[in-house]
């Protein structure tokens, strides 16, 4: 069965300083990896996403996040946070077939300090 | 090109009554999903279409749910009776067919009942 871990259910960094949003997954097929944003009344937004090609993985508003298998983890990045990146982030495996289904972790919110 | 809508946005029952959600998915769109999320948890799958059948509903709560797609476009899924656990929002996301694991989510329906 797949499973995904997201560390920290809260985490706060002051603007301009890294972002680090840690994931690992349990899969026993090799996984399709996303990471979702979700703003304040708004829906999932996807942010980036693997699917075999390139291990490191670029998304929309300077995110990326870097597949390690030997790690089983996809942690999410941005170098220099913005006070618009106040949101909930969402780590979510999906395998290679059948549904398609995904599996969700609890959700990370981030707080962005000025 | 329209997104997933949800309606309604937000729902407030009493106990005992019956609710129901409506999804439309992007035209064109063969996958339908529907997830919850439930105060604090992660998002759960409920259930999967593509088009009109249902292809995985293990997700499905109980058989107080009931999820329909009709001609295979927008999706209604019916609480009854509602019970104070069914309270949470619901997500609805779909995908392209050969696409299946993209999924693009809505905005959600808030339930809450009392």
């Amino acid at each position: 069965a797949q499973s995904v871990t997201q560390l920290g259910s809260h985490v706060s960094v002051s603007e301009g300083a890294l972002v680090l949003l840690r994931c690992n997954y349990s899969s026993s097929v090799p996984p399709y990896l996303f990471w979702y944003v979700q703003y304040p009344n708004q829906g999932l937004q996807l942010l980036l996403k693997y699917t075999s090609a390139a291990t490191l993985v670029k998304g929309i508003n300077g995110f990326e996040a870097e597949f390690k298998k030997s790690e089983t983890s996809f942690h999410l990045t941005k170098p220099s946070a913005h006070m618009s990146d106040a949101a909930e982030y969402f780590c979510a495996v999906s395998d290679r077939r059948g549904t398609y289904k995904y599996i969700f972790g609890t959700g990370t919110r981030l707080k962005v300090l000025a | 090109e329209a997104g997933v809508t949800q309606f309604p946005s937000h729902s407030v029952i009493e106990k005992g009554q019956t609710v129901t959600l409506r999804c439309d998915p992007i035209s064109g769109h063969d996958n339908l999903y529907w997830y919850r999320r439930v105060m604090g948890k992660e998002i759960k799958f409920l259930l999967h279409f593509v088009k009109e059948s249902k292809q995985d509903e293990s997700g499905m709560p109980n058989n107080r749910f009931l999820a329909e797609r009709t001609g295979g476009t927008y999706s209604t899924l019916k609480v009854q009776p509602a019970e104070l656990e069914d309270s949470g929002v619901y997500f609805c996301a779909s995908s392209l067919a050969g696409s299946s694991y993209e999924q693009y989510f809505g905005p959600g329906t808030r339930l809450t009942v009392t």
